[in-house]
């Protein structure tokens, strides 16, 4: 049972560069997530998808796009890549909205910019 | 704007000590859950509670969620080293989306 694969784990950038964080989901889910997560703060929602050509702003988008290139694919893009933007992303999918159901994570890709 | 404030944000404890971790708001939800998550890996559920005041029991893992349905406990009793991660509860915002607390980090010493 892959469940939800995400690549890379791990990746450094140079401030600047652009890099595409890739999801899949085996699951035939209609909802996809991408957060980050910070030391003492939790997961932040960046970007979600209710469904297969919809996409919709999180907590803290910005610096980010989202592509939903199929029901199984959410990909995750930093154009301009920045310091701040140093954290562990993770990518999630459940049946939302079949109520408030488990959201299943990939294994995270830990990204560092410098 | 929903938060959910998770307390204490570290704990450290002996094995076979006993221990509660706490998931505060001030907006009521319609139901919670849990999440542990392990270094390296990401969150995996460990129960939703659903009805104002209920308890359920994973284990040596007791849930309670609070009567006004704005709070939930989470109670270990007699941890583990296996216990050792970041405890997570979450809550429904809309229909599709999921807010994460701020996350207790437990440290279970052999």
């Amino acid at each position: 049972n892959a469940g939800v694969t995400q690549t890379p784990k791990f990746q450094v950038l140079k401030t600047g560069q652009s890099m595409t964080l890739q999801c899949a989901q085996d699951m035939n889910h209609n909802s996809m997530y991408w957060y980050r997560q910070d030391p003492g703060m939790g997961l932040r929602l960046i970007y979600y998808s209710a469904s297969e050509g919809t996409t919709d702003k999180g907590e803290v988008p910005n610096g980010y796009n989202v592509s939903r290139l199929n029901k199984r694919e959410f990909s995750l893009r930093l154009e301009s890549a920045a310091p701040s933007q140093t954290s562990v992303y993770f990518c999630a999918s459940s049946e939302a909205p079949r109520g408030f159901t488990e959201a299943f994570f990939g294994q995270g890709t830990r990204l560092t910019v410098v | 704007t929903q938060l959910l404030k998770q307390s204490p944000q570290f704990l450290s404890i002996q094995e076979g000590e006993n221990l509660t971790v706490y998931c505060n708001s001030s907006s009521v939800f319609s139901s919670l859950q849990w999440y542990r998550q392990e270094p390296g890996e990401g969150p995996v559920l460990l129960v939703t509670v659903v009805t104002g005041g209920e308890v359920k029991k994973l284990k040596r893992l007791t849930f309670q969620f609070g009567d006004a349905r704005k709070d939930s406990s989470l109670h270990i009793t007699a941890a583990q080293t296996g216990d050792t991660g970041l405890y997570l509860c979450a809550g429904p915002s809309g229909t599709y989306k999921y807010i994460f607390g701020t996350g207790t980090r437990l440290k279970v010493l052999a």
